[in-house]
Formats: structure tokens, sequence, C-alpha cells
């Protein structure tokens, strides 16, 4: 049971465009979102995040998209970089009680390549 | 500042062997996660810890064990190791425990694991 989806596995974007990545979700108690871009042997790194309370969350080239209603988030990336050539995951956190912590479900990826 | 430090980065193990992997947290941070990553995945949950005590543990064998020191730092313990256990496994820092609007986790470089 795959709760958040990434149903692109690869995109490929001629530079200075836009890039959309996808991500889709199924539980409703979802209240924070994240991407992250990973680069080859690397870890993953944090990009931008949206709160459940908003619907759109800014950062330079990067922004997230969420419809709640939809439970489905996108990043969009403008204008696209050959730098930006990196897969890209999409997570989901909730609140666990009995735990006191956070719980993070990953997506398995978008691989993103910008043209030159 | 420091990030999520992982160590080691690389290594080969033989079947039915141990190993350690470890991490150190972004200074401040009290909660240490582990996630194995496999390719063409996302990271998958193993452990979460919080103030040394064992906060989430994910749909893994008996063989993987962790635990959290005083400084924050962490172990990620796997027995007997299978060919399967290959894969990157990544450390990642938060904030830690409680309720609050959005929860960021960094993650490390992470371990390659090459069991043979």
């Amino acid at each position: 049971d795959q709760q958040v989806k990434q149903n692109s596995p690869s995109l490929s974007v001629q530079e200075g465009r836009i890039s959309i990545l996808n991500c889709d979700y199924t539980n409703s108690m979802f209240d924070y979102f994240l991407w992250y871009k990973k680069y080859p042997a690397e870890g993953p790194t944090f990009l931008i995040s949206i709160s459940s309370i908003k619907d759109k969350n800014e950062d330079g080239r990067f922004t997230v998209f969420l419809n709640k209603s939809a439970k489905h988030l996108s990043l969009h990336i403008v204008p696209s970089q050959p730098g930006d050539s990196a897969v890209y995951f999409c997570a989901a956190s909730d609140f666990i009680r009995n735990r006191g912590t956070y719980k993070y479900i990953f997506g398995t990826g978008t691989r993103l390549k910008v043209l030159a | 500042d420091a990030g999520v430090t992982q160590s080691p980065t690389h290594l080969i193990k033989t079947r039915g062997q141990h190993v350690t992997l470890r991490c150190s947290p972004i200074s401040g941070h009290k909660s240490v996660s582990w996630y194995q990553q496999v390719l063409g995945q996302g990271p998958q949950f193993i452990f979460q810890y919080y103030e040394k005590e064992e906060r989430g543990r994910g749909n893994f064998p008996d063989r993987f064990s962790a635990r959290q020191f005083p400084n924050y730092s962490s172990e990620l313990n796997v027995n007997a190791l299978l060919l399967g256990d290959s894969a990157l496994y990544l450390c990642a820092s938060s904030g830690g425990g409680g309720r609050r609007t959005g929860n960021t986790i960094y993650f490390g470089e992470g371990s390659w694991l090459t069991v043979v």
C-alpha cells in the first residue's frame, strides 16, 4: 500500500523552461509535505516544504503547490537549469500521537533531466 | 555548521557478517531516524529515536537494531547480513518530538553497504 506516489519515473525538460514534478498521496492525515533532491552518491537534500494550512510555498526558483482536496502536490522549477538534473523525492508526514513524533513516507522519486 | 555526518561512507561485507553504521545529528537536534534506500525506491523507514528512546520501527526484521547515545549520536546494527541488505543507509536528524507545524528532517550523505 503505497501512500505516497510519484507516477512519473522520469522527466526531461529544456533549459530555461518550467519543470513540474507531481506527487499524490492517499492519507488525509498527512499535514506536512517536503521535497528532496538527490544527486548520485549523495544523500537527499531538503529543498522546500509546505504545511497543509497553505496551498503554495515559494523559495526562489522553486514553488510547491498543495491541493488537499485532490491529495496532490507539485513542485515547479522555473527556470530549469542543467544543475537541477537529479532525482526528486516527495515526502509526506503526519504526527503519530502515541509516538510523540512525526512519521515520514517517501515517494519513489522522479528523475529530472534538464537539457542544455 | 556541520550537517548530519555518517560513517563509514562505503563498506563491503560478506553474507552472515555483522555491520555497524554510525551517525551524528545536526547540533541541537535530538531525533535521529534511519532509512534504507535501494535503487529505484524512496527511502524506507527503519527506526526513529528521540531522547535515546525508540519512537518508531519500520517493517524490518529483528536482525536490524539501533540505539541512540546521550550525545544524540546513533548506531544502526545489522546482523547476519543477506545479499538483499545491500543498499544506501541514510541517517536523518530533526529537532525532535512534540507537535508543531512542520518538522523537517535532514539527511546525511549515507553509508553504502554492499553484501557479497
